[in-house]
């Protein structure tokens, strides 16, 4: 079991303003780092699939940049939309285990 | 729609009861999993199969049983849970369980225990 680390748990951040939260992993046997957007009612959706350190992966308003060596990542989302209200993990991948270990969540609240 | 079912999306059990989850993806995976997301914890793996084979299970209390038939079914049997049991039980799937594999989320089953 890999000890993920995202702040900040919660945010609440004014339509239009750009905001950036973190995940932070073990960068031993590190492999992958997925990033997820769950939205109430739905099911997580996957954003990004990140591996190189260095790596910038970008869809639309929303970017993510790793390192591996340190041992994290940061989404950022820029002009927030209140479609962007939802709660965004992370989940690297090692360790020699199958499946994901996902961290606690930043729920984001965009407000009008 | 992600292409993976859950069903029932509600279930209401008491504690002597037995019921299954069930999981179907209709995605050609041959991968699938059991997560559940209890309030104020992160999502957690239980049960991973890989080509209908199990090969994790997160430690998980032996009133939780997987069953994986085929590569696109997954059932989870419950019997003698315990109210702390009360979560919402997630269904994922990809092409394989591991390599960069994208996962994909069912809508989850939303269990209370009496």
């Amino acid at each position: 079991i890999l000890n993920v680390e995202q702040s900040p748990q919660s945010l609440h951040v004014q339509e239009g303003d750009s905001t950036n939260f973190t995940c932070s992993f073990p960068s031993s046997n590190f492999y992958a780092l997925h990033w997820y957007r769950w939205e109430t009612a739905k099911s997580p959706e996957a954003l990004f699939v990140m591996t190189l350190n260095g790596d910038e992966k970008k869809k639309g308003r929303i970017s993510a940049t790793l390192n591996t060596k340190e041992g994290y990542s940061y989404l950022y989302i820029k002009g927030s939309q209140p479609e962007d209200s939802a709660t965004y993990l992370c989940a690297p991948e090692g360790g020699g285990a199958d499946g994901l270990t996902f961290g606690k969540g930043t729920h984001l609240i965009i407000q009008p | 729609e992600t292409g993976v079912t859950q069903t029932p999306r509600h279930l209401v059990m008491g504690m002597t009861n037995k019921k299954s989850l069930k999981c179907e993806q209709h995605l050609g995976h041959n991968a699938m999993y059991w997560y559940k997301q209890s309030a104020k914890k992160p999502l957690e793996l239980m049960f991973v199969y890989n080509f209908k084979e199990q090969t994790e299970n997160n430690s998980v209390p032996s009133r939780f049983s997987p069953e994986c038939p085929n590569s696109s079914h997954l059932f989870l049997h419950l019997h003698t849970l315990q109210p702390e049991d009360s979560a919402l039980y997630l269904c994922a799937s990809s092409q394989e369980s591991r390599g960069l594999n994208t996962q994909y989320f069912g809508p989850g089953t939303r269990l209370t225990v009496l």
